[in-house]
């Protein structure tokens, strides 16, 4: 199963872009890119998610390397409801296209 | 947008005692869901798959007899912790993907944080 390898943590202030890395060397062709985020004590939530392309919705942007062996995950405004742990994931496309959690990224959003 | 949603929120049972944790999936159906552990501090461990009609298939190193799954129905399906221990506490959530769909986004239940005593 392909792997994927983030920051333990990262630390940003309120009102700036966020580039949340995320390596991923084994990749095959047919994952896609998804990125949740967790709030303590809560469900995850779905973010964004990429094959090849760039991707933008409301709530963040997705810069896919042109190997596609890394993936940055942009927050082009962080507030501090941002502050969680996020988690950069390879759709695994065996059918039931299960998702395999790594240990993510724990974001602090300094006010 | 669509919605999981588990109950209960959270349970404290006794040692011995078995819990039983409900997933549904309110505004689409699901042939799959998928059932997951974290505990504190932790990520999310993927537990097993469930599968609407059929036997789930459980991730190596989960015991089956313990943690009973059944997905009856196209928008429901159950965890059972049989005989729990307190090392079974834990945050347990389920999450599913519309049927219909390939590569969308996963809904995930707000979890349930069982406590045994």
């Amino acid at each position: 199963d392909a792997k994927t390898t983030q920051p333990n943590s990262m630390e940003s202030n309120e009102e700036e872009p966020v580039h949340l890395p995320c390596n991923h060397s084994t990749i095959s062709g047919t994952d896609y890119i998804h990125w949740y985020r967790q709030l303590p004590s809560q469900g995850p939530e779905y973010v964004i998610h990429g094959l090849t392309s760039n991707v933008n919705n409301r709530m963040a942007s997705l810069a896919i390397a042109e190997d596609r062996k890394s993936s940055t995950l942009i927050l082009h405004r962080a507030t501090l409801r941002d502050a969680a742990v996020y988690y950069c994931i390879l759709s695994l496309i065996q059918g039931a296209q299960k998702l395999v959690f790594g240990q993510g990224t724990r974001l602090t959003i300094n006010p | 947008g669509a919605v999981v949603s588990q109950h209960p929120s959270w349970v404290i049972c006794k040692s011995g005692t078995s819990v039983k944790i409900e997933c549904r999936s309110l505004d689409f159906q699901a042939t799959t869901m998928f059932w997951y552990r974290q505990f504190p501090k932790q990520s999310l461990m993927l537990m097993a798959t469930s599968n609407e009609g059929s036997k789930a298939t459980y991730e190596q190193g989960v015991e089956k007899d313990k943690f009973l799954i059944n997905h009856a129905s196209l928008t429901l399906s159950t965890l059972t912790v049989t005989s729990a221990h307190p090392e079974d506490s834990s945050f347990y959530i389920c999450s599913a993907m519309p049927g219909d769909r390939v590569n969308t986004e996963a809904f995930f239940g707000q979890g349930t944080r069982l406590t045994v005593v």
